[in-house]
């Protein structure tokens, strides 16, 4: 069964530092999310993209955090520089088409951040 | 976008049938309520979904009521692997061909031996 992958699986770094994660969707899933998870809480979506176009980012501080699909396939979130606060589960789904009503995402198994 | 209230946590028997109930009053007539489980620091995993007709699959079942504005997931034989926060989820949509799903805090629950 095909399945979202995410690199690393865990990750700890120090404040101030850069850090990126990645991303592969299911194979022919045009619409790929990012999502932030802290302890207790739901995933909070951070930003959409269909193929290659950002939809929403709405929710990405932009300051800090950015995120890329260059080739409609594989995507990287990159946090620059990282902060306490950012210690989450940053999690990645796909899903066919994310503008057909009754898709359903499909989401990797995460990476947790320590930040330091 | 339609909000849902969950319970916060829920115990059920082994064995025994799981109901897990979701309030959805607000919910518009294109948007699909959805059901994700999270097991501890795994990724959500999709259980079902739904528009307005009852669902079956070989995890769940999900009965919507008629007016739409609740609905009920159940497991018909939990087992312990079935302990886990529960996430009912109503779809937004956002326009411009773009639906959406906003994460509450779930319902937690314990499946006892």
């Amino acid at each position: 069964e095909a399945e979202v992958a995410q690199s690393p699986r865990y990750k700890i770094t120090e404040k101030s530092q850069a850090v990126a994660f990645w991303c592969d969707p299911i194979s022919g899933h045009a619409t790929l999310y990012w999502y932030r998870q802290i302890l207790g809480q739901g995933p909070e979506l951070l930003v959409q993209f269909q193929d290659e176009s950002v939809v929403d980012d709405s929710q990405l501080p932009k300051d800090r955090f950015s995120a890329e699909r260059l080739k409609g396939v594989d995507s990287t979130l990159k946090i620059q520089p990282a902060e306490l606060g950012d210690s989450a589960m940053y999690l990645c789904a796909s899903s066919l088409d994310g503008g057909a009503g009754g898709e359903t995402q499909y989401f990797g198994p995460g990476t947790r951040l320590l930040v330091l | 976008d339609a909000k849902t209230t969950q319970p916060t946590s829920m115990d059920c028997a082994e064995g025994r049938a799981a109901n897990l109930p979701c309030n959805h009053s607000t919910i518009s007539g294109n948007e699909y309520v959805y059901w994700y489980r999270q097991i501890h620091s795994q990724g959500p995993q999709y259980i079902i979904h739904g528009l307005k007709n009852n669902e079956t699959n070989e995890m769940a079942s999900l009965i919507i009521t008629e007016d739409r504005k609740s609905s009920t997931l159940i497991l018909p034989h939990a087992t312990l692997r079935d302990t886990a926060v529960y996430y009912c989820i109503v779809s937004a949509f956002l326009g411009a061909g773009s639906y959406q799903l906003t994460f509450g805090k779930g319902t937690k629950l314990s499946v006892i031996p």
